[in-house]
């Protein structure tokens, strides 16, 4: 039973370019979380959802982010026109149904924009 | 809303000495869910224990052990007899039950075993 699959594992882009992050959640998982963590700082939650429904988005930025979780297929965070500010390593982490379950992440993408 | 604060930024300790890691959190929930993660310098996030807010027994695993505090909302974290392989960050982080259920993360220690 695989774990949560991110890929690309080392992502770089030069500035203005798209990023797309791709999250493989656990075998039986319906609930992804997506997490940016800067350069010597925590992780900040930025959106949960579950099959084809954003349910919060609170943390994600207004402008060039979005983030899907189609019926059929991987979870897809992109970034459009990045930024410096947006190197970073993104983690995505899946659950069967929030905390009382736990939660699995994934071993993260690096982002680097040159 | 949720918030799970770890002051201390950064640990050094010599090999062997005991440390424990602080970790304070707010919620109004009365079941929640709390977690501590270890982060190595290969970057990927280690699952180390999930603790639910209605057991408030202290855990040991190995060299490891939890003192849940539901009084003072604490959930500190020792190592026994540390090791070099122990250097990492460490985050405290807390689930909701109520309203949206995701994990947040406190700003993680950073702890350095010294040889």
């Amino acid at each position: 039973n695989a774990g949560v699959m991110q890929n690309p594992r080392h992502l770089v882009r030069r500035r203005g370019q798209e990023a797309r992050l791709r999250c493989s959640p656990m075998k039986g998982h319906s609930h992804v979380y997506w997490y940016r963590q800067l350069p010597e700082e925590g992780l900040k939650f930025m959106v949960y959802l579950q099959k084809e429904n954003i349910i919060d988005e609170s943390g994600m930025p207004k402008e060039r982010f979005s983030a899907e979780f189609p019926k059929e297929g991987p979870s897809i965070l992109r970034i459009q026109q990045v930024v410096r500010g947006d190197s970073a390593a993104y983690f995505c982490a899946s659950s069967p149904g929030g905390g009382v379950y736990g939660y699995t992440f994934g071993s993260g993408t690096r982002l680097t924009v040159v | 809303a949720q918030k799970v604060t770890q002051a201390q930024t950064e640990i050094s300790v010599v090999e062997k000495e005991d440390v424990t890691l602080d970790c304070v959190y707010e919620t109004r929930d009365t079941t929640y869910y709390l977690f501590w993660y270890k982060q190595p310098p290969s970057g990927e996030l280690v699952f180390l224990i999930r603790r639910n807010s209605f057991d408030e027994q202290n855990e040991i695993s190995g060299r490891y052990s939890w003192n849940f505090q539901k009084s003072t909302s604490s959930f500190n974290f020792t190592i026994t007899a540390s090791q070099v392989v122990d250097s990492a960050v460490y985050f405290c982080a807390l689930s909701e039950t109520s309203g949206v259920d995701k994990i947040i993360f406190g700003k993680g220690t950073r702890l350095h075993i010294l040889p």
